[in-house]
C-alpha cells in the first residue's frame, strides 16, 4: 500500500484568494489524481496529475481554476484559484499503480471553507 | 462513462446485526474498490476486488464481474463501522475511478 499525506489538513480562506494543496506519496507511483467532495456528496474526479506534463482535466474542471503540478513521481500540488464559497469542499489526492496494480490509495483530504 | 450505483442509500443497524451493501456498475471493469469514509472524512481502503471473493475480519466482498455487481458484507456490526461506504470503478480502458453515491451506515448501540 501507499501512505499519502496532504497539507494543509484544513483551511478557512477569503473569497477571491487562492490556496495550494500539497500531496506527498511515500512510494514512486505511476498515477496521481485529485478529487473533490462537496458537502454531503460523493467524490468527483478533478484531474489526472501527469508527471512532467500538463494535467488531464475532467469535464467541468479547467486549468485556470485548478492548476496542478507534478514535478516527480511522489509529489503533486493542486491550487484552487480565485475561490468562492462554492469551492468549499474536501479535496483529496490519490495514488495508484504500485507494483503494477490499479488499486488507488487516498490521502486524508484537505477540508476547505471559503467565506 | 461508467455508471456506478449503490444501494441502499441509508442503513441503520442495531449493534451486532449483519448487513449487505450492493454496488452495480454499467460496464466491464478491471478494478473495483470498496472504501469506508469515517466521520472525520478519511477514506479507508477496504477491498480491491475486480472479481471473486475476499474476506478481512468481519468484512467480506464479492464481485461478479460478468453480472456487473459487487456486494459488501458486514457481520456483527459495531458502532465503529458507522460512516459512508463507497464503491468505485474505472471506465473501460481508464484508471480514473468513478464513485457511487455511497451508503450511509449508522450502527446504534
Amino acid at each position: 500500500s501507499a501512505v499519502i499525506s496532504q497539507k494543509p489538513s484544513r483551511d478557512i480562506c477569503q473569497r477571491g484568494t487562492s490556496l495550494t494543496i500539497q500531496c506527498q506519496v511515500d512510494s514512486q507511483v505511476t498515477m496521481m489524481f485529485w478529487y473533490r467532495q462537496q458537502p454531503g456528496q460523493s467524490l468527483t474526479l478533478i484531474a489526472t496529475a501527469n508527471q512532467g506534463s500538463e494535467a488531464t482535466y475532467e469535464s467541468g474542471f479547467v486549468i485556470d481554476k485548478f492548476p496542478i503540478s507534478r514535478p516527480n513521481l511522489t509529489f503533486s500540488t493542486l491550487t484552487v484559484s480565485n475561490m468562492s464559497p462554492e469551492d468549499s469542499s474536501i479535496y483529496l489526492c490519490s495514488a495508484g499503480g504500485l507494483a503494477g496494480y490499479n488499486e488507488q490509495f487516498f490521502g486524508p483530504g484537505t477540508r476547505l471553507t471559503v467565506l | 462513462g461508467i455508471q456506478v450505483e449503490q444501494s441502499p442509500p441509508d442503513l441503520i443497524l442495531q449493534e451486532g446485526a449483519n448487513s449487505t451493501l450492493r454496488c452495480n456498475f454499467s460496464d466491464s471493469v478491471n478494478n473495483l474498490q470498496w472504501f469506508h469514509q469515517n466521520p472525520w472524512g478519511q477514506l479507508i481502503n477496504l477491498f480491491y476486488i475486480p472479481s471473486g471473493t475476499k474476506q478481512n475480519g468481519r468484512l467480506s466482498a464479492t464481485t461478479v464481474a460478468t453480472e456487473r455487481y459487487s456486494l459488501l458484507y458486514i457481520s456483527s456490526s459495531q458502532t465503529t463501522d458507522s460512516g459512508v461506504y463507497f464503491c468505485a470503478a474505472p471506465g473501460a480502458g481508464s484508471y480514473q475511478l468513478t464513485f457511487g453515491k455511497g451508503t450511509k451506515l449508522s450502527v446504534i448501540p
